[in-house]
């Protein structure tokens, strides 16, 4: 069971607009540490696709936008494309038992 | 651009102990802004962090590993290093190494390395 929760599984046609969620706590986002999303394609190692709750890496297209509010944080996609099909993972800071780096359990985006 | 290879046994006895060790390339361990960590994904399954070290050694263990986790920093040699003790089945995942960003976020990974635990 992760400490940050993501639904299992999103889908969206070409060209639409998609959101993922991330809940979690007031030990972790509701603490005020930032949430960062990363994007996994098949096969391959996880990209950093937001930091700092808003914040593109370069070279990251603006289609892929985040937000935080309270103790929840969502990724949103525009302008869906086939190329967006992947896992989608966020993570945070966490303070209750001990100081650590956390992940939500991670969202299959399906493009239809 | 920083890049970050891991290495060591793809395959391990259960009760053994798994060691892998990352090279930092193009970039130095030794910054002051970064700390470096191990995250793994069992197949099919999510991340999970395993650790984070600062290049002068401090640690940070995720709680439901600390007992069976060691991490360690070879500055002269551009690298740190996972031990993970006593392994079983459910240890069996890809092994990655990362960056650290000041923010807290994971900015460079490696590409992987499967280990099996299976006798």
């Amino acid at each position: 069971q992760s400490v940050l929760t993501q639904p299992p599984s999103v889908s969206g046609a070409p060209g639409q607009r998609v959101t993922i969620s991330c809940t979690g706590s007031s030990s972790n986002i509701g603490a005020g540490y930032d949430v960062h999303w990363y994007q996994q394609l098949p096969g391959t190692a996880p990209k950093l696709l937001i930091f700092g709750n808003s914040n593109r890496p370069s070279g990251v297209p603006d289609r892929f936008s985040g937000s935080k509010s309270g103790t929840s944080a969502s990724l949103a996609i525009t302008g869906l494309q086939a190329e967006d099909e992947a896992d989608y993972y966020c993570q945070s800071y966490d303070s209750s038992l001990s100081d650590n780096w956390v992940f939500g359990g991670g969202t299959k985006l399906t493009v239809l | 651009q920083l890049q970050l290879q891991e290495s060591g046994p793809g395959l391990v006895k259960p009760s053994e102990t798994l060691s892998l060790t990352c090279t930092v390339s193009i970039g130095s361990i030794s910054s002051s802004s970064y700390y470096w960590g191990w995250i793994r994904q069992p197949p099919g399954k999510g991340l999970e962090w395993i650790g984070s070290i600062y290049y002068r050694g401090s640690t940070y263990y995720n709680p439901s590993l600390k007992s069976r986790v060691t991490m360690s920093v070879d500055t002269s040699k551009n690298q740190f290093s996972l031990r993970l003790n006593s392994v079983t089945a459910a240890d069996t995942a890809l092994y990655y190494c990362a960056r650290v960003s000041f923010g807290g976020h994971f900015d460079y990974w490696g590409q992987g390395a499967l280990v099996t635990v299976s006798s």
